[in-house]
C-alpha cells in the first residue's frame, strides 16, 4: 500500500505570495491533518479534515486554510506569506477522525524569502 | 497554563541498555497519549498509543506507561541499538486538537 505523498517537496516563495501544498493520504484513510514544524516551536497542529469537512483547527491565523476533496486528497493554502511561515509542512492521514495512529508524509519544505 | 514537556532535549544511552524517555503534561486531561519516532528529514512514524484507562502497553522492545495521577508517560526501549537513534515525540489530545511535545533526541552509543 502506498504511503502518504506530498507535493511539492521543496518550495521557495517571497513575502506576500501565496502557496498551495498538496497531500494524498493512504488509500482508505478519510482523515487528513496538517502540521507545521519549526525548530523553535516543534510540531504544531494546523487543522484536520474528515469527509471533506474541517473537524478541528489549531491556533493559526486565517491566512492558513485547507480543503479536502471527495477522494480524501487535501490541499493547504497559505496566503500573504511571511518570513515566519518558513517551515516543514507535514500532512498525516488516519483511518478515523481524531488524529489517532497517524501516518505522516515526507513533508514540504517551504522557504519564504 | 497548559504544557506538554519532554524531559530532555537529548539523551545518550549505551547500546544494550534501556532508554527511558519522559513526557509530562499539565492542565490537560487526555483520553490517550501517543509516541512517534522522527528521523532527520522525514515525517514522524507512529509507534504506540495508550489510553487513559491503560497503565502499560508493549510492542516488541517498546513499552509505554501512562499515569494520569502523575500526568506522566514513560517510554522505554529495551536492549537499545544504534538504529534506535532518533527524535521521539509524545502527543496527547487536548482542547479538541492534538498537541505534540518538542521531542527528545535519543543517541544510542555503540
Amino acid at each position: 500500500k502506498a504511503g502518504v505523498t506530498q507535493t511539492p517537496r521543496y518550495l521557495i516563495k517571497t513575502r506576500g505570495q501565496q502557496v498551495t501544498l498538496s497531500c494524498s493520504p493512504i488509500s482508505g484513510h478519510r482523515s487528513v491533518s496538517w502540521y507545521q514544524q519549526t525548530p523553535g516551536q516543534g510540531l504544531q497542529f494546523l487543522f484536520e479534515y474528515f469527509s471533506e469537512t474541517q473537524r478541528n483547527k489549531g491556533n493559526f491565523p486565517g491566512r492558513f486554510s485547507g480543503r479536502q476533496f471527495s477522494n480524501s486528497r487535501s490541499e493547504m493554502n497559505v496566503s500573504t506569506l511571511e518570513l515566519g511561515d518558513s517551515a516543514l509542512y507535514l500532512c498525516a492521514s488516519s483511518l478515523v477522525q481524531g488524529a489517532y495512529e497517524q501516518f505522516f508524509g515526507p513533508g514540504t519544505r517551504l522557504t519564504v524569502l | 497554563s497548559q504544557k506538554i514537556e519532554q524531559n530532555s532535549e537529548a539523551l545518550n544511552i549505551q547500546e544494550g541498555k534501556t532508554a527511558t524517555l519522559t513526557c509530562n503534561y499539565t492542565n490537560y486531561s487526555p483520553a490517550y497519549l501517543q509516541w512517534y519516532r522522527q528521523d532527520p528529514g522525514r515525517g514522524p512514524v507512529f509507534l504506540l498509543l495508550i489510553r487513559e484507562n491503560e497503565k502499560e502497553k508493549r510492542k516488541e522492545r517498546l513499552k509505554v506507561t501512562f499515569d494520569t495521577t502523575l500526568k506522566q508517560s514513560l517510554f522505554h526501549i529495551t536492549a537499545s541499538q544504534p538504529a534506535d537513534s532518533a527524535t521521539y515525540l509524545c502527543a496527547l489530545d487536548g482542547d479538541d486538537k492534538i498537541i505534540f511535545g518538542k521531542g527528545t533526541r535519543l543517541h544510542i552509543l555503540p
